[in-house]
């Protein structure tokens, strides 16, 4: 059974900060994708990235990178100089081969604060 | 292009009756795929539906339905409402079966009193 676990439950940071969430995930699979979106106040989930098992690549895009680590099984996301804009919950998140990107197995999310 | 569209956003209902939400896809997108998202529980997938037909199932209660429409436009419905029904249903749409990015509506919250 696949698994996405965040273990920071909340995080705050202060403006111009950088942060690192984490996340951790199980599957059986060889191949996957991993997600992050972002969840404002509003509700929306806003997708953030997507990586395939065989990209281990970092990415970079403006202030937002994440590091995927395939011997830990971890997938980082990193806010380089974070703003209070930042401030949402961020989930991790797991599709396997066979499965639409539309099936994901979530992690629990992580609260992020960022205070000015 | 107009995003993923939910209606309604906001919906109290009380125990024992039943609801329906709807939930309109990116324009061209075929996959329509639903979560539930509470305090307790986080995002559970409840279904996914592709050219009218149900791809995946999650492990929810039979009380929870849906269906997919010849305009990809979907619907859920809950019957028998109880009060841990009360959350956040999440619509997402995928541009095809194989597709690996998922968008998101903005939810409908249900409160079941």
């Amino acid at each position: 059974a696949q698994k996405v676990t965040q273990a920071q439950t909340e995080i705050s940071v202060v403006e111009k900060e950088d942060v690192t969430l984490d996340c951790v995930y199980e599957t059986r699979d060889t191949t996957y994708y991993l997600f992050w979106y972002k969840q404002p106040p509003s509700g929306e989930l806003v997708f953030l990235i997507r990586r395939n098992s065989f990209d281990e690549q970092n990415e970079i895009s403006g202030r937002y990178s994440w590091n995927f680590q395939k011997s830990t099984s971890s997938f980082n996301f990193t806010i380089t100089a974070s703003q209070v804009v930042d401030s949402a919950v961020y989930f991790c998140a797991l599709s396997e081969k066979g499965t639409s990107g539309s099936r994901l197995t979530f992690g629990e999310g992580t609260q992020l604060t960022v205070n000015p | 292009k107009a995003g993923v569209t939910q209606t309604p956003r906001y919906l109290i209902k009380t125990r024992g009756q039943q609801v329906t939400l709807s939930c309109s896809p990116i324009s061209g997108h075929r996959s329509v795929s639903w979560y539930q998202q509470t305090p307790g529980q986080g995002l559970q997938f409840l279904f996914e539906y592709f050219s009218e037909t149900q791809r995946n199932k999650g492990n929810f209660p039979g009380r929870f339905s849906g269906r997919q429409f010849s305009n990809s436009r979907s619907e859920m419905n809950v019957s028998t409402l109880e009060l841990g029904d009360s959350a956040l249903y999440l619509c997402a749409s995928s541009s095809s079966e194989s597709s690996t990015e998922a968008f998101f509506g903005q939810g409908t919250r249900l409160t079941v009193v």
